[in-house]
């Protein structure tokens, strides 16, 4: 069963870089499937920002990519959140997600919905 | 930049039909996916590529999709299905999300 979890710091001050990380089981980093990263600001809708594969092939959220960077650690089986010079607006619940088809299956463009998700974790930006 | 417009609320008595509609420029050449997400939990995929159902959701979810207008329907409702539902698809590279339809089951 994969499962995804999400951790890193619950509070980033403004201006600096806010950096999460993603860390799999029970399924590979390497494995034919994108990752996304997803937030959701308290009481509001659903914010996607960023997807990779373990290629380093990315697509990013227009309005975030200027601020994001999003890798994979192959070695630690996980992927990471960069998101830097963070104001008030990027305070959310950020979630990890995998895909719900390979690559391979896949007939739409770029990648599937996302199938399996991480629990969130609530990321506020305060001083 | 590409959106697509859900209703922000909608009401069903229980075991009636429920219908959530999400449409965009150009939807219809589009994959669209839905979930649904409960107080507090993560997002779960309800349907994808239109009107697939991943195994663990019930035949009551089902998805449709007419001109530049997708819908969820929700057959049988119950109140264990009470909770905001996304619609989601594709742009230019950019994955965009519906602003979200609060389902009540009254």
């Amino acid at each position: 069963q994969v499962h995804l979890q999400v951790s890193g710091p619950g509070l980033v001050k403004p201006s600096e870089t806010l950096s999460l990380t993603c860390a799999i089981s029970g399924s590979s980093i390497g494995s034919d499937y994108y990752w996304g990263w997803i937030r959701q600001p308290p009481g509001k809708g659903l914010q996607w920002i960023g997807s990779i594969y373990h290629t380093g092939n990315t697509y990013l959220n227009p309005s975030l990519r200027g601020r994001v960077t999003i890798s994979v650690d192959t070695s630690r089986n996980q992927f990471s959140l960069r998101l830097n010079s963070v104001t008030a607006a990027d305070t959310a619940v950020y979630y990890c997600a995998r895909p719900k088809t390979t690559q391979t299956d896949y007939v739409g463009s770029y990648h599937d919905a996302f199938h399996i998700w991480g629990q969130g974790t609530l990321v506020t930006v305060s001083s | 930049s590409y959106e697509v417009t859900q209703p922000p609320s909608v009401s069903v008595s229980p075991r009636q039909t429920a219908t959530i509609a999400c449409s965009g420029d150009k939807l219809g050449a589009r994959y669209v996916f839905w979930y649904q997400q409960k107080a507090g939990q993560s997002p779960v995929l309800v349907i994808h590529e239109h009107n697939k159902r991943p195994l663990e959701i019930p035949e009551r979810f089902s998805g449709f999709k007419s001109g530049n207008t997708a819908t969820l329907t929700i057959s049988e409702t119950q109140p264990m299905d009470e909770a905001d539902y996304y619609c989601q698809a594709w742009d230019s590279r950019d994955m965009v999300f519906g602003g979200g339809t609060r389902l009540t089951v009254l």
